[in-house]
């Protein structure tokens, strides 16, 4: 596929419980993006990763959220005992990268619906 | 803090009337401003990508235009398949070089 895709597109959990959402890149993108989307909001930034490293996690509201990256390709975001307002849809994005600190053109994956009950 | 507000939330139009979306926002310094398309269940479509004042760029039916303060997002004669949200956001110096905040959208509908 030449989109950026996202496993899986829904979640059911219960308070509590561990969840890992994936995303899977355009291939060649080395620039990374997590967002949270609640209904009737803009995404939210997560954290950015720029190859295997995350460049700015500022945007995870605490440390039940961590992600990783460990080839540069696919990311795994993870969410420890989740809480029922952790429920939205995670969106991933990725992009070539601008070493001058640009932007280019972000590609958004369909998202995962978290759903925690 | 950056902010955007964007409006209005929801927008009705009759196929053919032309209308503005209007995005405002407060940055430390604007590195970018970007316009995205959102259809229901799915991610934001990127748009345009505008970056000093005074700067146009179109799209079929859309315009985007930039002033110091905010930005317009102009749909000329727009037909039902233009009905989505369009969110804006931009990007700061302050910030990290990636991080981009976005504003809550306008949601078009296109009636027929």
């Amino acid at each position: 596929g030449a989109g950026v895709s996202q496993t899986p597109s829904n979640k059911v959990t219960e308070k509590g419980k561990y969840v890992e959402l994936r995303c899977d890149p355009i291939s060649g993108h080395t620039a990374l993006y997590w967002y949270r989307q609640s209904l009737g909001q803009g995404p939210e930034f997560l954290i950015y990763f720029q190859g295997t490293g995350a460049a700015d996690d500022s945007g995870l509201p605490n440390d039940r959220f961590f992600a990783v990256r460990p080839e540069g390709s696919v990311s795994t975001l993870k969410i420890q005992r989740t809480e029922r307002g952790d429920s939205a849809v995670y969106l991933c994005a990725s992009s070539l990268p601008d070493l001058a600190g640009g932007y280019n053109e972000q590609f958004f994956g369909p998202g995962t619906r978290l759903t925690v009950l | 803090e950056d902010q955007v507000t964007q409006s209005p939330e929801a927008l009705r139009l009759q196929e053919g009337e032309s209308s503005s979306l209007n995005c405002s926002y407060t940055v430390s310094g604007l590195r970018g401003l970007f316009w995205y398309r959102q259809d229901p269940g799915k991610g934001p479509e990127f748009l345009f990508t505008l970056y000093s004042a005074g700067e146009e760029k179109e799209k079929e039916r859309l315009k985007a235009t930039l002033t110091k303060k905010e930005s317009f997002l102009h749909i000329t004669a727009p037909k039902p398949e233009d009905s989505a949200t369009y969110l804006c956001a931009v990007q700061s110096e302050a910030g990290g070089y990636q991080k981009v905040t976005f504003g809550t959208g306008t949601k078009l509908q296109v009636i027929p």
